[in-house]
């Protein structure tokens, strides 16, 4: 059974750092790209960023870039986004997504799995 | 980016009737829309991709249709199951990826 599991959430206050894990198991965790999305009751579903198998190719939301970086370590089955300089903006749960792909492999069709998510909040 | 917007926000169905939620993108996306089922507390469930084709395990009451700019999403008969959110997502140009702001089915 596919699983994705995020922790390491939690408060901090603003311009603090956190890091997300994201537990894979279930499947080749290194043969998928991995996302982070995140979720808030007003803005929905933002996708924040992607990296590739080996961990060589990321992307990053324009709100975030600079300040997060995503990571990976297939040895361990786990994925990380590192947060920094955290502002009440990046309040919001995060979830991390596996991508699907087309027939061919090489496409993004959408997320087929994702985690329940961990809250971050930003707030003194 | 695409902007993506879904209509109604919340569409109120008796169990048993059908549902037809809306999802627009600001420019042609041609088939490149997803659909994702979230119920509270639960993460998101990849429903529909390539406009119309079902992910594993989805049963055929749910059926999306639309290319460019305008797509659909029908539930032909509402189980109890089935009220949660629905957002659409685009992933035609990208980074960055988009979402619709999501239409909450409930029940009548």
């Amino acid at each position: 059974e596919v699983q994705l599991v995020e922790s390491g959430g939690g408060l901090v206050q603003p311009g603090g750092s956190l890091r997300l894990s994201c537990a894979a198991s279930g499947f080749t965790f290194s043969g998928y790209w991995m996302h982070w999305v995140r979720q808030t009751p007003g803005k929905g579903l933002v996708w924040v960023s992607d990296i590739s198998t080996d961990g060589s190719e990321s992307r990053y939301a324009d709100a975030v870039k600079g300040r997060f970086t995503i990571s990976r370590d297939n040895a361990k089955n786990t994925l990380y986004l590192q947060m920094n300089s955290l502002t009440a903006e990046d309040t919001a749960m995060y979830h991390c997504a596996r991508v699907k792909t087309d027939s061919s492999g090489n496409y993004y069709v959408g997320y087929d799995y994702w985690g329940r998510g961990t809250l971050v909040t930003v707030s003194s | 980016e695409i902007v993506m917007t879904q209509s109604p926000a919340t569409l109120s169905v008796s169990p048993g009737e059908r549902a037809t939620l809306s999802c627009r993108a600001s420019q042609s996306v041609s088939s490149n829309l997803a659909w994702y089922q979230q119920k509270p507390g639960q993460a998101p469930r990849l429903l529909i991709y390539g406009s119309s084709n079902r992910a594993t395990g989805i049963p055929a009451r749910f059926s999306g249709s639309g290319s460019g700019t305008e797509f659909t999403l029908t539930i032909s008969s509402l189980q109890s199951e089935d009220f949660a959110v629905y957002y659409c997502q685009q992933y035609n140009k990208w980074p960055p990826l988009t979402f619709g702001g999501g239409t909450k089915v409930e029940i009548k």
